[in-house]
């Protein structure tokens, strides 16, 4: 199975400020087929489901906003949050589709400081 | 508009067995893969199976030969039947839609339930 780890686990970030959160795949999780990184970001805030922010490790999810932006490849990834807002206080989750044994990551709590 | 519906979630006995349904509306399941995740207290999420279009079934090393995924297309609903339960299966479990890709278990999932918790305990 493809191993999914996320770093750190909490985040405490001021208002305005960047977040960053990391998440290293055991193998690499490029697809040669499409030259695509098979690795998605999901946001899920208390007592709801997760929801996609982001796909192909880098594309936006229709009406997430441009704040959240995806970056890297093969087994190094990025979530980047430019400029923290309120609503933003959640736990985040990579996630790899390159394997039909899907895995996420161990979750990062991300925290208004 | 896409909807997923999960039920069946309960108290049940360790050793006991449980269904989980997931009604899917605004779309056919059977175009898509189909995949349930759970959230046990405290922790993160954990793929725990799917379904491709093709009926191939795919399942998480913690689930396997204890848990089996199916569906209805006539029904359009996925189903989680689950037996030999224990508290470390006690979650709140999703069900979960992926577009098709070239693996059996989809791509990113799109669009999610609200959940159905299955709690384990004497």
């Amino acid at each position: 199975d493809i191993v999914m780890t996320q770093s750190p686990d909490s985040l405490a970030v001021s208002l305005g400020e960047r977040a960053t959160i990391n998440c290293k795949s055991s193998q690499s999780v490029l697809d040669s087929s499409n030259n695509k990184n098979s690795l998605a970001w999901y946001q899920q805030k208390p007592g709801q489901p997760p929801k996609v922010l982001i796909y192909w490790a880098s594309t936006r999810e229709s009406g997430v906003p441009d704040r959240f932006s995806g970056s890297g490849s093969g087994t190094d990834f990025t979530l980047t949050i430019s400029s923290l807002q309120a609503e933003d206080v959640a736990v985040y989750y990579c996630q790899q589709y390159y394997s039909s044994l899907l895995t996420f990551g161990g979750g990062t709590k991300v925290e208004i400081k | 508009e896409v909807h997923l519906v999960e039920s069946g979630g309960d108290l049940v006995l360790p050793g006991g067995s449980l269904r989980l349904s997931c009604a899917a509306s605004g779309f056919t399941i059977s175009s898509y893969a189909m995949s349930w995740v759970r959230r046990a207290p405290g922790k993160g999420l954990e793929w725990v199976s799917a379904i491709s279009t093709g009926g191939s079934t795919y399942y998480a090393d913690s689930v396997k030969g204890r848990f089996t995924i199916s569906r209805d297309n006539s029904r359009n609903t996925l189903y989680l039947q689950m037996s030999s339960l224990s508290a470390e299966d006690t979650a709140i479990y999703y069900c979960a839609k992926s577009l098709v890709g070239a693996g059996g278990s989809g791509l990113n999932f799109d669009h999610w339930g609200q959940g159905s918790l299955v709690t384990v305990s004497s």
